[in-house]
């Protein structure tokens, strides 16, 4: 039962435009929802993180909306950067679990 | 110092042999956990230590087994394992209750 989905396997945009990834999550009880970045043979690096009592929380070049009605998520990168080309992870936590739940990751290619 | 360190950065073990991987952080956080995660794969938990006490097992098999020795050292250890395991193996930390884990750069582990 994958609750954490990223739909969209990969991505391409051209610098200096908008990168926008989607995540979508099946579970209600998820209380945080996170967003971290890996590079290859990298462990994974805390990027941005919203509540679940937020809508939008942004950070620089990031901005992370939630939608709970619908149960979905966006990063959104502007401006787009060859060196933000990496893996990035969606990820869920609910409290008191103890443990994140990782989507499949969706590959960002930043072209120049 | 929000870094998590791994050593070794690469190991090849054969089935037979028994190995330990070793993370350490220096962050003050009391919750540490091992993740596994395959290529093209979501990083996958397998053990959390919270106040150096083992609080989540998901089911790993017990050729791998974790160990706490203080709050800022956790191991795996490695015995029998199978080429199956051969994956990236992640250490990651946080405060116990929180969300935000700091990942560690992984070990790379082939089984042959």
């Amino acid at each position: 039962d994958q609750q954490v989905k990223q739909n969209s396997p990969s991505l391409s945009v051209q610098e200096g435009r908008i990168s926008i990834l989607n995540c979508d999550y099946t579970n209600s009880m998820f209380d945080y929802f996170l967003w971290y970045k890996k590079y290859p043979a990298e462990g994974p690096t805390f990027l941005i993180s919203i509540s679940s009592i937020k809508d939008k929380n942004e950070d620089g070049r990031f901005t992370v909306f939630l939608n709970k009605s619908a149960k979905h998520l966006s990063l959104h990168i502007v401006p787009s950067q060859p060196g933000d080309s990496a893996v990035y992870f969606c990820a869920a936590y609910r409290a008191g679990g103890n443990k994140l739940v990782f989507g499949a990751g969706t590959i960002l290619r930043v072209k120049s | 110092d929000t870094e998590v360190t791994q050593t070794p950065k690469h190991l090849v073990m054969g089935m037979t042999n028994k190995k330990s991987l070793k993370c350490e952080q220096h962050m003050g956080h009391r919750a540490m956990y091992w993740y596994k995660q395959k290529a093209k794969k979501p990083p996958e938990l397998m053990f959390v230590y919270s106040y150096e006490k083992l609080s989540i097992n998901e089911s790993v098999p017990s050729r791998f087994s974790p160990e706490c020795p203080n709050s800022s050292l956790l191991n795996l250890h490695l015995h029998a394992l199978q080429p199956e395991d051969s994956a990236l193996y992640l250490c990651a930390s946080s405060q116990t209750h929180t969300y935000e884990q700091y990942f560690g750069p992984g070990t790379r582990l082939t089984v042959t």
